[in-house]
């Protein structure tokens, strides 16, 4: 199994450009999620999905948006990208939203916006 | 969903040394889980313990839960230089719901 896996590792974007950072896992896991870790930070919840179909979202969704119409699969978009935007983004993967199980993380994808 | 809360945010021991933290939550739970973050990388599932469990160990590792307190301990006994990471931990209460993380402990091992 690849486990989860991220794409793009680095990206630099000027502002107002649109981008798609995309997600996979192999693991047939039901819950999805992304997160940012700006440096020094915590990680802080941007969307998240249950399953194919539905998405939700958590601390920080603004100017971001997903969708999830396969279980594989979780892109996060970014509209009209800000400087503000810059920071490391995380996918991670779990077999159920029920929270009981462990989260398997991406290997991050760092996003510098000018 | 809730944040757990960690403490120390920062803590630098030497090699072979015991490290203690701890995370702090406000409500009820099911369970609690402790993460592991090497500098610039994703996070790393550590350990689980349910809510009816008191203490759980793995390998170097030993996680206490008191919920009468609301609160949890991780400890990692003998550390060595590799045991430098943050840790994160996340308080869970069931159900479908979001995963959130705090700023995590900085644990420094000196050699």
């Amino acid at each position: 199994n690849a486990g989860v896996t991220q794409t793009p590792k680095f990206q630099v974007l000027k502002t107002g450009q649109s981008m798609t950072l995309q997600c996979a896992q192999d693991m047939n896991h039901e819950y999805m999620s992304w997160y940012r870790q700006d440096p020094g930070m915590g990680l802080r919840l941007i969307h998240y999905s249950v399953g194919a179909g539905i998405t939700d979202q958590g601390e920080v969704p603004n100017g971001y948006n997903v969708s999830r119409s396969t279980t594989e699969d979780f892109p996060l978009r970014l509209l009209s990208a800000a400087p503000s935007q810059t920071s490391v983004y995380f996918c991670a993967s779990s077999r159920s939203g029920l929270g009981s199980y462990e989260q398997y993380f991406g290997p991050g994808t760092r996003l510098t916006v000018t | 969903s809730q944040q757990g809360e960690e403490d120390p945010q920062a803590l630098s021991i030497q090699e072979g040394e015991n490290a203690t933290m701890n995370c702090s939550y406000k409500t009820s739970i099911n369970n609690l889980q402790w993460y592991r973050q090497n500098s610039g990388r994703g996070l790393v599932h550590l350990i689980l313990i349910r809510s009816n469990e008191r203490e759980k160990h793995s390998g170097r590792l030993r996680v206490t839960l008191d919920t009468s307190k609301k609160s949890s301990s991780l400890l990692i006994t003998a550390s060595r230089a590799a045991d430098t990471a943050s840790y994160f931990c996340a308080p869970l209460s069931g159900g479908y719901q979001k995963v959130t993380f705090g700023t995590g402990t900085k644990l420094q091992v000196i050699p």
